[in-house]
């Protein structure tokens, strides 16, 4: 079974450019999460996603960050303006219905961003 | 706030024994979980432990949960060299709007040979 897909591994930005990251989660499952992790932290919850809807994006900033999972199935985080602060790695999971318990989750390998 | 605790090193020999100590905050959480990090790489799904659960082994690993004191350890048999890496404990709380997970800041496992 493939797992998470994550694309591009490094972005190099500056400041108040946009990027966007991509996530292919584990065919079948139904919810996406994107997380971020700062250097020397646990990753922290940016968003999540049930099918193409959005369950909890309390944590997003939205003045800068959107996300969005059309189709159900593969997701974009988009970064607009970006700032220094900005600079971490952007973790993509997904969990479904097939795993037990149903809310195990399953990382891909990250998006690191350096926002100069 | 919600906010689970790890010490930040742990520094073993090889062949020893790990002990990874962990305290989380919501006692309603149903599942607890272990994840690895080498460097560079995403998170690994080590084990997890039902909340109705004291133990649970699985090959070297053993996890050991004190729901009364709020307290999870992860004991890793045999360290090996291959072992270093980051170690993540995580809840996913019942007061969650969905089923995020709530991650401390990790334990950096060192093991020399």
């Amino acid at each position: 079974e493939a797992g998470v897909a994550q694309s591009p591994r490094y972005k190099i930005i500056e400041k108040r450019q946009s990027v966007a990251f991509w996530c292919n989660p584990i065919s079948g499952h139904a919810t996406l999460y994107w997380y971020q992790q700062i250097l020397g932290q646990g990753p922290k919850l940016l968003i999540q996603f049930q099918n193409n809807g959005v369950v909890d994006d309390s944590q997003l900033p939205k003045d800068r960050f959107s996300a969005e999972r059309l189709k159900g199935v593969d997701s974009t985080l988009k970064i607009q303006p970006a700032k220094l602060e900005d600079s971490a790695v952007y973790l993509c999971a997904s969990s479904g219905s097939y795993d037990r318990p149903q809310e195990t989750q399953y990382f891909g390998p990250g998006t690191r961003l350096l926002v100069l | 706030g919600e906010d689970v605790e790890q010490s930040l090193f742990l520094s073993v020999r090889e062949g020893d024994s790990s002990v990874i100590n962990c305290t989380y905050t919501d006692s309603s959480s149903t599942y607890l979980y272990w994840y690895k990090q080498e460097p560079g790489a995403g998170l690994q799904l080590l084990t997890y432990i039902f909340s109705n659960m004291d133990m649970k082994q699985d090959q070297r690993l053993t996890v050991l949960l004190n729901k009364k004191d709020k307290h999870l350890s992860l004991r890793i048999a045999d360290t090996q060299t291959g072992d270093s890496a980051i170690y993540f404990c995580a809840e996913s709380p019942a007061n969650q709007a969905g089923t995020a997970l709530i991650f401390g800041k990790g334990t950096t496992l060192s093991v020399s040979s």
